[in-house]
């Protein structure tokens, strides 16, 4: 497994703004990736952050409004850009770890982002 | 778009197994059935997965049909604490790109009442 913290682990923000979120991870990982979770609903995929490549983003979502950084296996940024209240949401970073038969994802525990 | 069915809600009582059904009918022959959960608002909590073969750990214990069409969950004695969103996804187990990358459903909300 692995242990993930996530920093700062909630913020109010003003519109117009941008928040950089953190996530450590306690042991090298290949893959993170960065999640949200808006309120009432599940979690969906905004971007995969291999060390030493760009980040892959998916389908909604533009490395202009959440451009990633992945400096080492360790950690990785997620900077949420120019923030409207539609971007109130939990952002979670998770990481994945070969298992002996199959790879599974752990996740921090989120940053609640709260626009106004 | 999630490859599984799993019904919206679902209780229990404390101390007794629950069993959370999860449909995936289309899920191929490189795929794992992977369980998580997440308590209020907090990071999801990866339970169990599985290929073909029933397994257990000290969370929970996952049945697989024969055919892979379907499995369940089980938490063997149930706690106020397991109250929480499980969600069951079918994913590949290995490889990278998007592959890789877990794709979240509504998932059941299970209530443990005391």
């Amino acid at each position: 497994s692995a242990v993930i913290s996530q920093k700062p682990s909630r913020d109010i923000c003003q519109r117009g703004t941008s928040l950089t979120i953190q996530c450590q991870v306690d042991s090298q990982v290949t893959m993170m990736f960065w999640y949200r979770q808006q309120p009432g609903q599940s979690l969906t995929l905004i971007a995969t952050a291999n060390q030493g490549s760009e980040a892959t983003y998916e389908s909604g979502f533009v490395i202009d409004k959440f451009p990633i950084s992945r400096p080492n296996l360790t950690f990785s940024t997620l900077t949420v850009s120019n923030m409207s209240p539609e971007d109130s949401s939990i952002y979670l970073c998770s990481v994945g770890v070969a298992g002996g038969f199959a790879d599974t994802q752990y996740f921090g525990p989120g940053t609640r982002l709260t626009v106004l | 778009d999630a490859k599984t069915t799993q019904p919206p809600s679902m209780d229990c009582a404390e101390g007794r197994a629950a069993n959370l059904p999860c449909n995936h009918s289309t899920i191929s022959g490189n795929e794992y059935v992977y369980w998580y959960r997440q308590i209020h608002s907090q990071g999801p909590q990866y339970i169990i997965h599985g290929l073909k073969n029933n397994e257990t750990n000290e969370m929970a214990s996952l049945i697989i049909t024969e055919d892979r069409k379907s499995s369940t969950l089980i938490l063997p004695h149930a706690t106020l604490r397991d109250t929480a969103v499980y969600y069951c996804i079918v994913r590949e187990g290995t490889g990278g790109g998007s592959n890789y990358k877990l794709t979240f459903g509504k998932g059941t909300l299970l209530t443990v009442n005391p």
